[in-house]
Formats: structure tokens, C-alpha cells, sequence
């Protein structure tokens, strides 16, 4: 069955500080990974998506196939940063499978 | 453009009541669904709709009715409120894309919904 798991609810961390927010996924074919991005009192938005390759706000996430991760990171974590972020797997036509999400919290 | 609306912001039923979530998508989107969220759960599928007269299942739709006769409009029934029904729903709309590709989905501000 197609599955993500985000094994932390909260991540905490100071500002400037290294960020990763782990996502594992279970889904046999070739899978096309997102991360969703909520803040407070905003509506949830996508943040990235794999095959972009791109960096967006200063967060990369790089598919490891061998490992089946696709992890969130940024070098320096900003206090605007701070919001719940939602890994996502695609599952045909349109269809996500999320996982249960992280709140990243950025402390001054 | 007002992009993705839906309406009521709360609602509080009684267990048995019926009602109706409304969503609407000004963006000419062919895609629309419906998620609820739930503490711990994370978003999980309800309905979806490939377009105007098409709907389909999501994991959950135990309870939901979906409708889609116009491609802007794509509300959710709820038939017999139960109080497992107690959650946030968010309703999402994109241009659809072939069988292994995926366009970026627009979510609505969601219904804070309470079944007592």
C-alpha cells in the first residue's frame, strides 16, 4: 500500500540553525514526492516537488530511492519558517496520499 | 481571482442533522476534491472529481455524497452527521494530468466541522 510516515509531530529548533524534516515513503513504482506547507492562519500550499529540483525559500528535498526518504532541509532555519509541513505522495491522476505532518517551530 | 472558496468556516451539527459543505474554484480547474483532517492523521482523501458529471472515491468516503454538475462548484454532503464526522475539511482544486503526472493542487481555507 502507499504510505508516507513523517516520524515527528514537533521539530523545534533556534533560529539559524540546520533544519531536516524527515518524510519515508512505501509505493512500488516511481514515485513523484511534494511538500505541502502550512502556516498560521494560512491555507495549505505547496512548498516543492521532486522533480523540480529546485530550492524554494531555502528548502531542498532530494528522493533517495534506496532509502525510499524524501527529506526537507535548510541550512539556516528563520523564525518564518515556523508552520506544519505536510509530505505528500502521488498516487495517480491527481490523487495525494499526505502524511500526518510536522510542525517545525523556530525559536528567536 | 478568488481562487479556492468554501463555505461555511464553522459549523456545529447535532448527530443526524444533514448538510452541506460548499466549495467553489474560479480558476477553471477540471480537478477538484475533498480532504478532512484529523489530529495525528494527517489529510486523507474523501471524494474526487475529474470533472463536471465525473466523481470518484477517496480513502474515506463512508458517509460523504459528492456532486460535480459544473466545473466550478463541488460540494460534500454529509447525509446523518455522526460525531466521527468531527473534523477540518479542506477542499483542493487542480488542472488535471495524465496517468504518472501531477499539477500543483489549490486549497481552500477549509470548515472547522463539530458533530455533537
Amino acid at each position: 500500500a502507499q504510505r508516507v510516515t513523517q516520524p515527528e509531530k514537533l521539530l523545534s529548533v533556534f533560529k539559524g540553525a540546520p533544519v531536516e524534516l524527515k518524510c519515508n515513503y512505501s509505493y512500488s513504482g516511481s514515485p513523484e514526492l511534494f511538500w505541502y506547507v502550512q502556516y498560521s492562519r494560512q491555507r495549505l500550499q505547496l512548498l516543492l516537488r521532486h522533480i523540480s529540483r529546485e530550492s524554494i525559500k531555502g528548502f531542498t528535498a532530494d528522493l533517495n530511492k534506496g532509502e525510499t526518504s524524501f527529506h526537507l532541509k535548510k541550512p539556516f532555519a528563520q523564525e518564518e519558517d515556523s508552520a506544519m509541513y505536510y509530505c505528500a505522495l502521488g498516487r495517480g491522476f491527481q490523487k495525494l496520499v499526505f502524511g500526518t505532518g510536522t510542525r517545525l517551530l523556530v525559536s528567536p | 481571482n478568488a481562487g479556492v472558496t468554501q463555505t461555511p468556516k464553522f459549523q456545529v451539527l447535532k448527530t443526524g442533522q444533514s448538510m452541506t459543505l460548499q466549495c467553489a474554484q474560479d480558476m477553471n480547474h477540471e480537478y477538484m476534491s475533498w480532504y478532512r483532517q484529523d489530529p495525528g492523521m494527517g489529510l486523507r482523501l474523501i471524494h474526487y472529481s475529474v470533472g463536471a458529471g465525473i466523481t470518484d472515491q477517496g480513502e474515506v468516503p463512508n458517509g460523504y455524497n459528492v456532486s460535480r454538475s459544473t466545473t466550478e462548484d463541488f460540494p460534500l454532503r454529509l447525509l446523518s452527521a455522526a460525531p466521527s464526522q468531527t473534523s477540518v475539511y479542506f477542499c483542493a482544486s487542480s488542472y488535471s494530468a495524465g496517468q504518472g503526472t501531477y499539477n500543483e493542487q489549490f486549497f481552500g481555507p477549509g470548515t472547522r466541522l463539530t458533530v455533537l
